[in-house]
């Protein structure tokens, strides 16, 4: 299996413009995580899903962050409008539910918002 | 809610030499999983080693071992022989078991492993 396939692997961009990141996770696994990863806050859980739906988007920061997944291989986190402050490494999981409990990450998304 | 307590921001071996990472964590639950995870320079996030709370016996995989103390709420990780390959960001993780509870990993703030030559 490729494993979990996240793109870009580096965004740059300007403060106010719209953020999109992609996600495919492993085949036959039933969910998928968001995680923001900075030097200040760690590893943060953003969202998560199961079979599609969001389970739990407590960690959303606030209403310019956005996430869907359309389908069971594929997933987006949306930011719009961004932010300095947005600037971080965003990590797409997938795992299933009746395995060993671990995630699988992907490469992670390099995010800096200028 | 849980949480995952790493105290040591920075640790240092030397190659060949035994070192061990600490992690504590809070719970009410009886039924979770424990994890350590490995983050080189690379930025990939990979599983070094798991450990299920139901059991007694300590997981080890190959230079990777834990000590599982669930009583005191504490999942240390030893790294024998240490490598050059070794040096990382070392980080561990919390899941809930059982029915009805979270998939979710809730991660410490991590360790950052140098290896000495």
């Amino acid at each position: 299996d490729a494993g979990v396939i996240q793109s870009p692997r580096h965004e740059v961009t300007e403060m106010g413009q719209e953020v999109t990141l992609r996600c495919k996770p492993i085949s036959g696994h039933d969910y998928l995580f968001w995680y923001r990863q900075t030097m200040m806050r760690g590893l943060e859980l953003l969202i998560y899903f199961n079979n599609n739906v969001p389970i739990d988007d407590s960690g959303m920061p606030e209403d310019r962050f956005s996430a869907k997944m359309p389908n069971a291989s594929f997933s987006t986190l949306k930011i719009q409008p961004s932010e300095p402050r947005d600037s971080a490494v965003y990590f797409c999981a997938s795992s299933l539910r009746s395995g060993t409990g671990e995630l699988f990450f992907g490469e992670g998304s390099r995010l800096t918002v200028l | 809610a849980q949480t995952v307590t790493q105290s040591q921001p920075e640790m240092s071996v030397q190659e060949a030499e035994t070192v061990t990472l600490s992690c504590t964590y809070d719970t009410s639950e009886s039924d979770y999983y424990l994890f350590w995870y490995k983050q080189p320079p690379s930025r990939q996030m990979i599983l070094v080693i798991r450990q299920e709370a139901y059991k007694q016996q300590n997981a080890t995989e190959n230079r990777f071992s834990v000590n599982f103390q669930k009583a005191a709420k504490s999942f240390s990780l030893k790294i024998s022989d240490s490598q050059l390959g070794d040096a990382a960001m070392y980080f561990c993780a919390y899941r809930s078991g059982g029915q009805g509870g979270s998939e979710k990993l809730v991660f410490g703030k991590g360790t950052k492993l140098t290896v000495n030559p």
